[in-house]
């Protein structure tokens, strides 16, 4: 089984502050995607990333996938209430396997 | 474009009771995939099913299944329920079997609570 840990599990800032979320594997995986899921709904994609070192970015935040592909990275600038959820990285596999990241639950503060 | 829709949103179970669970994916989508979402185990992969067959499976006991019909809705069943099934049950769908890129679109999930 593909182990994706993601640190740090909780995080509580101040609205206006910067964050990095990070997503490790020993495992290689041939993408890599960015969910965020509020409470009462479902996860939501924010982005995938399918090349090693590939940097995205989507408004104020920027991912990031190692380049090894067995890391990935979310960083948000200037975070608002609004960016509050749980967020989960997923490893895919070759093999239609999709594998999900421990979590991180991040509060903004207003 | 109507999104993925679970039912029932919530419902609550005896312990050695069985549930079903329903699932309709996007229209046009023929991938449909059970994840168990818990505090403790997070976001953890049942089974995915694709044309009415089983293509993946995750690593829960056989009390656990699933199927899907011709319309691409999908079912999943849970057997003789044990207090630690209380969970929210996630289904998502895709266009093509789930992997690398490839989009998937949860629903909102069954909250079950087995007492």
């Amino acid at each position: 089984t593909q182990l994706l840990e993601q640190s740090p599990q909780f995080l509580s800032i101040q609205e206006g502050e910067n964050l990095t979320v990070y997503c490790n594997s020993s495992s290689v995986f041939s993408s890599l995607q960015w969910y965020r899921q509020e409470p009462g709904e479902g996860p939501v994609l924010l982005v995938t990333v399918v090349t090693g070192g590939e940097v995205k970015k989507l408004k104020r935040l920027t991912f990031q996938f190692g380049d090894a592909r067995k890391d990935s990275s979310l960083h948000i600038t200037a975070a608002q209430p609004g960016d509050t959820g749980l967020y989960l990285c997923a490893g895919g596999t070759g093999a239609n396997n999709l594998f999900f990241g421990t979590g991180t639950r991040l509060t903004v503060i207003p | 474009k109507a999104g993925v829709t679970q039912t029932p949103r919530y419902l609550i179970k005896t312990r050695g009771q069985q549930v079903t669970l329903s699932c309709s994916p996007i229209s046009g989508h023929r991938s449909v995939s059970w994840y168990q979402q818990t505090p403790g185990q997070g976001l953890q992969f049942l089974f995915e099913y694709f044309s009415e067959t089983q293509r993946n499976k995750g690593n829960f006991p056989g009390r656990f299944s699933g199927r899907q019909f011709s319309n691409s809705r999908s079912e999943m069943n849970v057997s003789t329920l044990e207090l630690g099934d209380s969970a929210l049950y996630l289904c998502a769908s895709s266009l093509r079997l789930t992997g690398a890129g490839n989009t998937i679109y949860f629903g909102e999930g069954s909250w079950l609570t087995v007492v």
